[in-house]
């Protein structure tokens, strides 16, 4: 089955620490990773997509076949990027998003 | 975005009611989902159609049922509710589908609480 791992439950910074939320994948074939994202008193939203190789609001995620991970990471992280962030693989055959638990990330000034 | 609304936002009911939950969209897409939201489980997939005629279970359809009345609705409906399937429950609409650049846009949600 098709699983996605996000390890941390919560993980606190301080603003302009370096920031890297963790998902793990375990998926046959190609994956398509996106990150999703949910700021207080918003609707979950995209944030990136993995085959756009894309930078939003200083965010990177790099997918690691080998170590069948898509990490999101931002150097230097601001208080506005405290939300719920969602690792999630695209189902093979139809749009199904699979999504993980979900990291809180808090970023305190 | 504005596009998807789901009605009733929040909701309170017994063990043994029927409850719908609704779904509409203004953005023309064909493919539409449920899910529900559980502290420390994210976002599961209840049931999802890519078009009126065409309905699918997701991973946790136990329980539930929808339905496609038009392209821009679609309805979850909980037959008999029990107190476990309180939570979180959101409505995705998409439109390209099965393609690595397709994004799902999501409802506000709607909090049920079964007592």
């Amino acid at each position: 089955a098709q699983r996605v791992t996000q390890p941390e439950k919560l993980l606190s910074v301080f603003k302009g620490a370096p920031v890297e939320l963790k998902c793990n994948y375990s998926y046959s074939g190609s994956p398509e990773l996106f990150w999703y994202v949910q700021y207080s008193r918003q609707r979950l939203q995209l944030l990136l997509r993995h085959i756009s190789r894309e930078s939003i609001k200083g965010f990177t995620a790099d997918l690691n076949k080998g170590e069948t991970s898509f990490h999101l990471k931002k150097p230097f992280a601001q208080e506005e990027d405290s939300a719920m962030y969602y690792c999630a693989p695209l189902s093979g055959g139809y749009n199904k998003l699979i999504f993980g638990a979900g990291t809180r990330l808090a970023v305190h000034p | 975005d504005a596009d998807v609304t789901q009605t009733p936002r929040n909701r309170i009911t017994k063990t043994g009611k029927r409850i719908m939950l609704e779904c509409s969209q203004t953005k023309g897409h064909d493919r539409m989902y449920w899910y529900r939201q559980d502290p420390g489980l994210g976002l599961r997939l209840i049931y999802y159609s890519f078009d009126v005629k065409d309905i699918n279970k997701g991973e946790i359809s136990d329980g539930y049922s929808v339905s496609r009345q038009a392209q821009a609705k679609f309805s979850l409906s909980l037959e008999s509710a029990i107190p476990n399937q309180t939570a979180l429950y959101f409505c995705a609409t998409s439109d390209l589908g099965g393609r690595a650049t397709d994004t799902q846009y999501f409802g506000p949600g709607t909090r049920l609480t079964v007592l």
